[in-house]
Parts: C-alpha cells; sequence; structure tokens
C-alpha cells in the first residue's frame, strides 16, 4: 500500500499500554488515519492526523511527525475487546487513501 | 443514522459465474469506495464515485469488473466470471466531500468465496 509499513502483530496484557508504530512515504502526504477491524467486520475509524504532534480520544492516542513519515496509535488501560488489527491509512494526493497490512494486536489477560 | 449497508453478506459461486454486490451509502455521503480486502491485508481500492462520476478506477480489472453508481447513491460492482482468484471481502465506504478529514464509513463487507 504505497510503502506503509506497520507491525504484523503484537501481543500486549490487559491493563497495560501499547504502541503500535506505521511508517509512510511522506510525499504527496495529506492525513493520517487509524481503523481498528475485528475479525470478520468492517474497518471503524478511530483517528485522523494531519498536524504534528498528539490528539487524545480516550484511552486512544495518535501521533504524528510529517518530517519523519511516522504516526503511532497508542492504547492505555488495554481491555480483551481491543484485540483487533489496527490500520494505518494515508491520505494521498487527489485523494488517494493508502492502507497498511494491519498490525494484529493480541490482548491476554 | 444508518450505516453504510451491504448485500449479501456472503456469497459461494464456482468459477466462471457471475456475481453482483450491492452497497448503500450513508445518507449525504457524495463519495463511495469500493475496495477489496485479502486476509491478513488492508483494503485496497477498485474503484471511487464522486457522485455518479467514477473518478478513480485505475485499479480496477476492467475485463472482468464492472460497477455503476447510477443516481449517485446506491452502488454495484460485478463481476463476471468470477475467477479463484476473486475469493476475498468486497468492501463498501463511504465519505462526504467537503469536511477536513474526508473520513472513510465503512459497510460489513461481502464475503466472496470462488470454488
Amino acid at each position: 500500500g504505497q510503502n506503509i509499513d506497520q507491525p504484523t502483530e503484537m501481543t500486549a496484557t490487559e491493563g497495560a499500554i501499547v504502541q503500535i508504530n506505521c511508517t509512510y512515504q511522506t510525499s504527496g502526504f495529506n492525513g493520517l488515519f487509524w481503523y481498528q477491524q475485528h475479525a470478520g467486520e468492517a474497518p471503524t475509524f478511530l483517528s485522523y492526523n494531519v498536524l504534528d504532534g498528539l490528539e487524545e480520544k480516550g484511552r486512544f492516542s495518535s501521533f504524528l511527525s510529517r518530517s519523519k513519515g511516522y504516526s503511532y496509535l497508542l492504547l492505555k488501560e488495554l481491555q480483551m475487546k481491543d484485540s483487533a488489527s489496527y490500520l494505518c491509512a494515508r491520505k494521498g494526493n487527489f485523494n488517494k487513501f493508502y492502507f497498511g497490512s494491519g498490525t494484529k494486536l493480541n490482548v491476554k489477560p | 443514522e444508518a450505516g453504510v449497508v451491504q448485500s449479501p453478506r456472503y456469497k459461494i459461486i464456482e468459477k466462471k459465474q457471475p456475481v453482483a454486490f450491492w452497497c448503500n451509502p450513508i445518507s449525504g455521503h457524495n463519495t463511495l469506495y469500493w475496495y477489496l480486502q485479502n486476509l491478513g491485508q488492508g483494503p485496497e481500492l477498485l474503484i471511487r464515485y464522486e457522485n455518479e462520476e467514477a473518478v478513480d478506477d485505475s485499479q480496477l480489472p476492467k475485463d472482468r469488473f464492472s460497477a455503476e453508481r447510477l443516481k449517485g447513491v446506491d452502488s454495484t460492482l460485478k463481476i463476471q466470471p468470477a475467477e479463484l482468484g476473486d475469493s476475498a471481502v468486497y468492501l463498501c465506504a463511504s465519505s462526504f466531500k467537503g469536511t477536513p478529514t474526508d473520513t472513510q464509513y465503512f459497510g460489513p463487507g461481502t464475503r466472496l468465496t470462488v470454488l
């Protein structure tokens, strides 16, 4: 997906904090999205960053550094229901969206 | 407010048969997307509509895939004839162009199995 890289799989413990990283091609950048996708379900929108810095939304936060082509999704106070795939998506020129392959997060008790 | 509606949810067909998927976007959303998602991969764009116009169909295999969005609301994606490699989840998404974020909202998808 147009050079979007994110780890394939991560495991974390219930109640802990986990950070999912995403790197992307910086040319033609117009915004970075994070989606959550439970197995067999549709992706659901989590966050959007277009300026550098941290956007906090409850237990989830997303960070962006445009100069580094880097974003992360931070999940705090992990719950079992957070076990899902997390998709990083870059909005490019002409409203084209490029999705990463997703990071499968396993939350264990 | 209702979300993006897709039907059918599941479809099993034999290769060389035709198949069609239907999508009803969120009311008022002028942009509609069809994506293909393989297991363990992210969605890949097939076609994007702005109102009735297909503004990006560069990734649509036009020899066997076709799509339409008459009246700029519902859309249909068709495959004829289907091949084994077409087995995947077909996702429809919609957004309202004109908002700063242009956030896409996805339907539940149609899981296609070609035997």
